[in-house]
C-alpha cells in the first residue's frame, strides 16, 4: 500500500486530455513539493515535473502539473500514442523521514 | 552529457549481502545527493535511500533500514548501497538517480541511471 495514492489506470483517446491524481497528507503533499516522472516501457523513469509544476528543458508543454492542499494533479493535453506509459508522483514524507512514491498510474491512449 | 551508471546486481541467496555502486559522468557527484530507488518485477517505485552531497545526512526506508547502507567516495565520484541480510522481497531493479532541489522537501530526481537487477533467491 503506498503512502500515496493515484489511480492503476486511466485511458483516452489520441489528442485528447487525461488528469492523474496523487492524493497525501499534510505530511507529504500538504507540505512539501511534488514532483512526477514518467517511465517508458523497458526503461528508466524520466523527470516530467518538479516543484509542484515546473516542466525541465525538453519536456512539452502538454504535460502540466497542479497542487491543492494534499493533492496533486498531472495533465497531459494533445494525447499522443507516445505517451503509453506509467506515470508516478513522488515527494518527501516529513513524517517518515523518506521519499514517497504514488503506486503508478499505467496511461492508455486507446 | 550527464550519465549515472549503476552496477554490482546480481543472484544472491537470502541472508547474503551485496554492494551497489553508482558511477557518474558528465558532472560532479561531490555537489550533488543522491537517492537510490528500487523497483520490483512488475511493480512500481520505490524509495530506498538518500545520502546528502557531503555525506552527512542520510535517510532510508524503513523496509531496508538497519539492512543497508549507503555511502559515498567522492573522490571516485561514486555512491555506493551496501545491502545485507537480503531478503527475496528485496529483489528488484536498483535505479540511482541524481537529486536536485535546495532542501528535502523541493527534491526531485533529475537524471536516473539504468538500473541494475538484484535477485534475491535461493
Amino acid at each position: 500500500q503506498s503512502v500515496l495514492t493515484q489511480p492503476p489506470s486511466v485511458s483516452a483517446a489520441p489528442g485528447q486530455k487525461v488528469t492523474i491524481s496523487c492524493s497525501g497528507s499534510s505530511s507529504n503533499i500538504g507540505n512539501n513539493y511534488v514532483s512526477w516522472y514518467q517511465q517508458l516501457p523497458g526503461t528508466a523513469p524520466k523527470l516530467l515535473i518538479y516543484d509542484n509544476n515546473q516542466r525541465p528543458s525538453g519536456i512539452p508543454d502538454r504535460f502540466s502539473g497542479s497542487k491543492s492542499g494534499s493533492s496533486a494533479t498531472l495533465a497531459i493535453t494533445g494525447l499522443q500514442t507516445g505517451d503509453e506509459a506509467d506515470y508516478y508522483c513522488e515527494t518527501w514524507d516529513t513524517s517518515l523521514t523518506a521519499g514517497v512514491f504514488g503506486g503508478g498510474t499505467k496511461l492508455t491512449v486507446l | 552529457e550527464v550519465q549515472l551508471v549503476e552496477s554490482g546486481g546480481a543472484l544472491v541467496q537470502p541472508g547474503g549481502s551485496l554492494r551497489l555502486s553508482c558511477a557518474a559522468s558528465g558532472f560532479t557527484l561531490s555537489v550533488y545527493s543522491v537517492t537510490w530507488v528500487r523497483q520490483a518485477p512488475g511493480k512500481g517505485l520505490e524509495w530506498v535511500s538518500y545520502i546528502l552531497s557531503t555525506g552527512t545526512v542520510i535517510h532510508y526506508s524503513d523496509s531496508v533500514k538497519g539492512r543497508f547502507t549507503i555511502s559515498r567516495d567522492n573522490a571516485k565520484n561514486s555512491v555506493f548501497l551496501q545491502m545485507n541480510s537480503l531478503r527475496a522481497d528485496d529483489s528488484a531493479v536498483y535505479y540511482c538517480a541524481r537529486v536536485r532541489g535546495s532542501q528535502l522537501a523541493r527534491a526531485y530526481l533529475d537524471y536516473w541511471g539504468q538500473g541494475t537487477l538484484v535477485t534475491v533467491s535461493s
